[in-house]
C-alpha cells in the first residue's frame, strides 16, 4: 500500500481565518514532505520532516507553520494567508530522506477569498 | 539555465502510438530519477523510479536514464486516452532535500 492520504479535499478560507490541513500515511516512512502545486506549474517544496524533525524550510512565509506531531501525521497550519496563497497543497512521503522514491497524496485545494 | 528542462508541450499523438518524453539536467550530482503523471487537480502519480543509467520497464512503460548525457526519457507504449496527462520528471541529489521538477508535458492521446 502506497498511500497518502489529505483532508480536507477541498478548503475556502478567509485572509482572517486560521485552518489547518492534515496529512497522514502508515507506509512506515520516516521523511515527510509539503510542495505547494500552482496551477500548470511543477509542485514546489515548502518543508521537509526526517524523523518527526524539521529538516528543511524553504523560506516559507511564517503564515505557514508545520507540524508532525508522529511519524505518521504532518499537519500545515494556516493563518493569514492572502489570495495568492491559494493553490494545490501536497504532501508526500518516502521511506527515508535521502535519495528515495517519494509518494504523493491527492492534495488540498485551497482557495483564500 | 535551470537544473531540469522539460519541455511543457502539448504533445498529440494518436492512440496506439509510442510515446516519447524527455527531460535534461544540469547538475551531475544528481543520482535518482523519477517520472510521474498528473491527472487535472489530481496528485502526481509515481511511474517509474532509477537510480543508474540504463533501462527500466514496467509494462507500457519504459524509463531510460543517461547520466554521461544528463538525459532522461520515458517511454509509453500502445499508447492510451487515459494515458493522457501531465507527466512530470523528477530528480534528488540524494541529499536533504526534496525533488527537483521538470515543468512536466502536458500530454494528449486522441483517440
Amino acid at each position: 500500500d502506497t498511500e497518502v492520504t489529505q483532508t480536507p479535499k477541498h478548503l475556502v478560507m478567509g485572509m482572517t481565518n486560521k485552518k489547518s490541513l492534515k496529512c497522514e500515511q502508515h507506509m512506515g516512512h520516516r521523511a515527510m514532505y509539503w510542495y505547494k502545486q500552482k496551477a500548470k506549474k511543477p509542485p514546489e517544496l515548502m518543508f521537509v520532516y526526517s524523523y518527526e524533525k524539521l529538516s528543511i524550510n524553504e523560506s516559507v512565509p511564517s503564515r505557514f507553520s508545520p507540524e508532525c506531531p508522529n511519524s505518521s501525521l504532518l499537519n500545515l497550519h494556516l493563518h493569514a494567508l492572502q489570495p495568492e496563497d491559494s493553490a494545490l497543497y501536497l504532501c508526500a512521503s518516502s521511506q527515508v530522506l535521502q535519495g528515495d522514491e517519494q509518494y504523493f497524496g491527492p492534495g488540498t485545494r485551497l482557495t483564500v477569498t | 539555465q535551470k537544473e531540469v528542462e522539460q519541455d511543457p508541450g502539448p504533445l498529440s499523438v494518436p492512440e496506439g502510438a509510442i510515446v516519447s518524453l524527455n527531460c535534461t539536467y544540469s547538475n551531475s550530482a544528481f543520482q535518482y530519477f523519477m517520472w510521474y503523471r498528473q491527472y487535472s487537480r489530481k496528485g502526481p502519480e509515481l511511474l517509474m523510479y532509477t537510480y543508474s543509467s540504463g533501462n527500466k520497464e514496467d509494462g507500457r512503460f519504459t524509463a531510460q536514464v543517461d547520466k554521461s548525457s544528463k538525459y532522461i526519457s520515458l517511454f509509453i507504449r500502445d499508447s492510451q486516452p487515459s494515458d493522457s496527462a501531465t507527466y512530470l520528471c523528477a530528480i534528488s541529489g540524494g541529499g536533504a532535500d526534496g525533488l527537483t521538477f521538470g515543468k512536466g508535458t502536458h500530454l494528449i492521446i486522441q483517440p
